[in-house]
Order: structure tokens, then C-alpha cells, then sequence
């Protein structure tokens, strides 16, 4: 089945702590995204890649990285420095860049600061 | 103003009602709009783009208006299972990229 994985589906993660969310599609979409989820809130873009070897920065990067070595693999790595403290991560794809297609989610991830 | 805008709700309706929800965006030159589905703790899905000519789908239809910049989803004979939030996403802000707004919350009673 194609889809979008994401893991861990919890992860808590203590002040000053560094930690990896993992997304991964097998759609063949050539770009992904990351957003964060805020209790009640709508989604808010991190960051975005629409090719191999390259990503951009969304509206709320601060506190995140990002890597796209592979076209499958999109990892978002949260900082010491994002202190926000509970939120829903989101990973999307979409099959052509630009913010013209659908794109479709992963599962998400909930990370609790601790 | 917001790039997105929605009606919180919550709208609470009894089954077998038509309810229907308007969305309004701030940039003139957009031009991808899409209606997504939320369930509590779930990621988003797709319910379906909105054409210019208008859409339906079964017992939903969604209509966009680029003169007053607003689109619109109607849903007929609402079910218990129509019960979600619903997300309206057009591609509005600096990087053009989809912008979700904050999203209607619809409960359906039996």
C-alpha cells in the first residue's frame, strides 16, 4: 500500500533535549512538508522540500532542521531551542511543488515536552 | 487580516440537516482551494479540491467565488460520521504554499 509513515506516533522529549521525527513516503511525490499543529490551532508550515538536496524554510522554522537526502525521507529534527511545549507534528506530500496540488498526510506525531 | 479565515463553530445539527460553511482567503491571486476533513487526533484528509465550475460529491458540494474571495463547502443530509472539523486550505502565503486555516468544527446529533 502507498502511503505516508510517520514515527514514533508519542515521543516526549525533556528540556534541552535534541529529537528526530521520522517521515517517510513510497508515493513517489517529489515534495514534503512538514507543520506543526497547536492544541485548537490550525496547521502551520516548518518547512518544505520540492527536490532531493534541498528545503525551505515555512513560516514557524525557528527551533527546527531539516535534511532531504532521499526522495522517500523527509526527518525533522526539534532543538533545544523550540519550547513549545505539546504539539501535533504533521508530515505531508504532494506529487508536484508550488502549493498547486493536494497534498496527504502522515499519522502525525504528538511530542510533550517534558 | 488572516491569509485564511473560517468560522470556529462549533455548528451542532441534527442528522439529516444541511449545514454549510464559508471560508475567506486575503490573496486575489490564488488559485488552489481545497476542503480537508480532521478528525480529532487525526492527521487531515482530503475531501475534495474546488473547481472554479463548482463541485459535488455525493452529499457535499463546494462552490468558490473569486470576486468576493470566499469558498464554500454544503453538506445535504448530514450523518453522525460527517462529524469532523473541516479545514479550508488555499495556496495564499509568501512562499505560495497551501495555508490550512484553523478549521470548522461540526457535530452532527442524532
Amino acid at each position: 500500500d502507498g502511503g505516508i509513515t510517520q514515527s514514533p506516533k508519542y515521543l516526549f522529549r525533556k528540556e534541552g533535549q535534541n529529537v528526530t521525527l521520522s517521515c517517510e513516503q513510497n508515493l513517489n511525490h517529489d515534495a514534503m512538508y512538514w507543520y506543526r499543529q497547536d492544541p485548537g490551532q490550525g496547521l502551520r508550515l516548518i518547512y518544505y522540500s520540492q527536490i532531493v538536496n534541498d528545503f525551505q524554510k515555512g513560516d514557524i522554522a525557528e527551533g527546527y532542521s531539516v535534511s532531504r537526502e532521499k526522495k522517500e525521507s523527509f526527518p525533522l529534527t526539534v532543538t533545544s531551542a523550540q519550547n513549545k511545549p505539546t504539539a501535533f507534528y504533521l508530515c505531508a506530500s504532494s506529487i508536484g511543488a508550488g502549493g498547486y496540488n493536494e497534498q496527504f498526510f502522515g499519522p502525525g506525531t504528538r511530542l510533550t515536552v517534558l | 487580516r488572516k491569509e485564511v479565515e473560517q468560522d470556529p463553530g462549533p455548528f451542532n445539527v441534527p442528522e439529516g440537516a444541511t449545514v454549510a460553511f464559508n471560508c475567506t482567503y486575503s490573496n486575489s491571486a490564488s488559485q488552489s482551494f481545497f476542503w480537508y476533513r480532521q478528525d480529532c487526533r487525526k492527521e487531515p484528509k482530503l475531501l475534495m479540491s474546488v473547481y472554479s465550475s463548482g463541485n459535488e460529491d455525493g452529499r457535499f458540494t463546494a462552490q468558490l467565488n473569486r470576486a468576493s474571495q470566499y469558498i464554500s463547502l454544503l453538506i445535504r443530509d448530514s450523518k453522525l460520521s460527517d462529524s469532523a472539523t473541516y479545514l479550508c486550505v488555499v495556496n495564499a502565503g509568501s512562499a505560495r504554499q497551501l495555508t490550512f486555516g484553523s478549521g470548522t468544527q461540526l457535530t452532527v446529533l442524532p
